[in-house]
């Protein structure tokens, strides 16, 4: 599996569109980029997920790049309950026998009033 | 009903007791999933089962004993563990071969071993 690197950290304004970019040079032909966001001791959330071009979503948009060595997830105008841990998650497509998922570190995102 | 439950939320317990986590799901997601997280950490995934069958094992130590009774049903049998085993355990579901891969997790299990 591709391992990901995402900045550890990140603050922003409300109102803001927040940008948070995720490095995966070793992304497979079969891998799809998935995105979650966490909040303090809940379990992560699915935001969205993208195989290549752009995908949007009512919440957030994906941007990869055409040799998807990289992602965007774009936040439109965060608000303070954005404030969250964001992590960049690549697999495999899913298959008979589950995901096999690694999550990346994860990107702090702190948005202030 | 698109939720996953897990029970109970927080859990103490010694090193020599035996203990249960249970995580449910009603969406007929084909797929459950273990996982562990330590605080400020990143989940790690444990176990994966894909139609009551375990299918993934990423090598966790055998005091966790995972277990799909059905569908629906995931537990966690817990067994002489260590402080160090202390963490938010997290379950997850998701539908199993098809779809896009998004999976549903629980709000988890906070467990502190003494």
């Amino acid at each position: 599996l591709a391992k990901t690197t995402q900045p550890i950290s990140m603050d922003s304004y409300e109102g803001q569109e927040v940008n948070i970019t995720c490095s995966h040079n070793n992304i497979a032909t079969n891998d799809y980029i998935t995105w979650y966001q966490q909040f303090p001791s809940q379990g992560p959330r699915f935001i969205i997920q993208g195989y290549k071009t752009k995908v949007t979503n009512e919440v957030a948009s994906l941007f990869i790049p055409a040799d998807r060595k990289s992602s965007t997830l774009s936040l439109p105008r965060v608000s303070l309950s954005d404030t969250a841990v964001y992590y960049c998650l690549v697999g495999d497509i899913p298959s008979p026998g589950g995901f096999k998922t690694i999550f990346g570190a994860g990107t702090r995102l702190f948005v202030k009033a | 009903d698109t939720e996953v439950t897990q029970t109970p939320k927080h859990l103490v317990m010694g090193m020599t007791n035996k203990k249960s986590l249970k995580c449910e799901q009603h969406m007929g997601h084909r797929a459950m999933y273990w996982y562990k997280q330590k605080a400020k950490k990143p989940p790690e995934l444990m176990f994966v089962y894909s139609y009551e069958k375990l299918s993934i094992n990423e090598s966790v130590p055998s005091r966790f004993s995972p277990e799909c009774p059905n569908s629906s049903l995931l537990n966690l049998h817990l067994h002489a563990l260590q402080p160090e085993d202390s963490a938010l355990y997290l379950c997850a579901s998701s539908q199993d071969g098809a779809g896009a891969g998004e999976q549903f997790f629980g709000p988890g299990t906070r467990l502190t071993v003494l």
